[in-house]
């Protein structure tokens, strides 16, 4: 089946550093890869969408200066968070798209984020 | 606009019990994918069904199955037999079926259920 890649699992920054989380499909060809983000407690938001050779589609109230996103190939899109803070601390995780499968959607195992 | 509501945050029950977790959508695309993941605590979110508004047929997989009653826009799902390793968060969600709105999961907000030995 579809497997999707995620690291680091957990990170831990100080405040005003930028960390880099990475998203890969390993065993197919993802042209979208969207970026969910889960606070504690919390349920999962789109926070964008990440196209392939082209610039990633922002959610609302989502800074795209602040959350960097990369997808360079068919097989990896990057999330970097720039100068992050306390309150960027949360859960992120990413999913790929595809042709549908009978298994729906693949997603990361997640990235914990704790910014201190 | 398209809403999940998972009206139970919390539910605890005894090993072996039957537990339904209720779930409630609102959207207006006329076709669309309905889904169950589980998040353990260790945070990985595994997946369990999707359904196609267009398919109305209950399912069961082994210990679990699903309701989906579209007069009433409810996708509810049943643990039967309930174990400890059931205990996690269970998250709903919908998405659309065209283009780019397939990735787009819009999650209800997750019902936690806690299974006691």
């Amino acid at each position: 089946g579809a497997v999707v890649s995620q690291h680091p699992s957990r990170v831990i920054c100080k405040s005003g550093t930028s960390v880099k989380i990475e998203c890969r499909s390993l065993d197919f060809q993802a042209t979208t890869m969207f970026w969910y983000r889960q606070f504690p407690k919390q349920s999962l938001m789109l926070m964008a969408t990440s196209n392939e050779g082209s610039k990633a589609t922002y959610e609302q109230g989502v800074e795209k200066d602040k959350f960097l996103i990369n997808h360079a190939s068919l097989t990896l899109s990057t999330l970097t968070v720039t100068s992050a803070h306390p309150e960027d601390s949360s859960f992120y995780i990413c999913s790929a798209g595809r042709d549908w499968g009978e298994d729906g959607y693949t997603f990361g195992s997640g990235t914990r984020l704790t910014v201190v | 606009a398209q809403k999940v509501t998972q009206a139970q945050t919390e539910i605890s029950v005894v090993e072996k019990e039957d537990v339904t977790l209720d779930c409630v959508y609102e959207t207006r695309d006329t076709t669309y994918y309905l889904f169950w993941y589980k998040q353990p605590p260790s945070g990985e979110l595994v997946f369990l069904i999707r359904r196609n508004s267009f398919d109305e047929q209950n399912e069961i997989s082994g210990r679990y199955s699903w309701n989906f009653q579209k007069s009433t826009s409810s996708f509810n799902f049943t643990i039967t037999a309930s174990q400890v390793v059931d205990s996690a968060v269970y998250f709903c969600a919908l998405s659309g079926i065209t283009g780019g709105s397939q990735g787009n999961l819009i999650f209800g907000k997750g019902t936690k259920l806690s299974v006691k030995p």
